[in-house]
């Protein structure tokens, strides 16, 4: 079977750093991929690791590796606009992603 | 500003009814997602197409569910009859070639009563 696995909800304040765990059981591994959503919009695409690392871009970053089937998100001096859900989604043969079932971030002053 | 469109933004059916909703992808984007969001299942994967052939359908319920791409501008899901287990938000996204970054539109958020 394939899997994802998160925590479903992490709280913390505004200035904070909190790290959004993902591990997973997937076949034909290509990538991992990290989205926002907010209530009532969209998924939007935040990063994407195929290679074992950390990719920065701005107050997020994320992580990959490979050999331990996981990955993480980073989101630095957090703000309130941050309050949102975030997934992992592996990324298989064909550009299919699946999804984890989402960490509902919410960040408090 | 390039993005996905879906219409109708709602949907509100009796069951038996059919639906059908429709996404505009991103000009030059050769691959197309059709996903569905409950909070129970999350993001589900139904169908998707790349230069309009269909790749993979296998997360939808065949007896009752259609995905088509009439033409690259235009994709359909269909459910025919419709049921209150289908009521969620239908989501369409599209990538382009040689990217890894899927656009998701506004999304449908059908009730069947």
């Amino acid at each position: 079977g394939q899997s994802l696995e998160q925590p479903s909800e992490v709280t913390a304040v505004e200035g904070a750093i909190v790290q959004i765990n993902c591990t997973y059981q997937t076949s034909g591994f290509y990538g991992l991929s990290w989205y926002q959503q907010h209530d009532g919009g969209a998924p939007t695409f935040l990063s994407y690791n195929a290679l074992d690392g950390l990719e920065e871009t701005g107050r997020f970053s994320s992580f990959l590796s490979r050999s331990d089937s996981y990955g993480y998100l980073l989101l630095q001096e957090l703000q309130m606009k941050d309050s949102a859900s975030y997934f992992c989604a592996v990324r298989q043969a064909g550009t299919a992603l699946i999804f984890g079932k989402g960490t509902t971030l919410s960040v408090s002053s | 500003d390039a993005r996905v469109t879906q219409t109708p933004r709602h949907k509100v059916t009796e069951m038996g009814q059919e639906v059908t909703m429709r996404c505009q992808p991103i000009l030059g984007h050769n691959t197309v997602f059709w996903y569905r969001q409950t909070m129970m299942q999350g993001l589900e994967l139904l169908a998707y197409f790349r230069n309009r052939a269909p790749l993979d359908d296998s997360g939808m319920p065949k007896d009752r569910f259609s995905a088509e791409m009439p033409d690259a501008t235009l994709a359909t899901l269909k459910i025919q009859p419709s049921e209150p287990r289908d009521s969620a938000v239908y989501f369409c996204a599209s990538e382009g070639p040689s990217s890894y970054e899927q656009y998701f539109g506004p999304g449908t958020r059908l009730t069947v009563t």
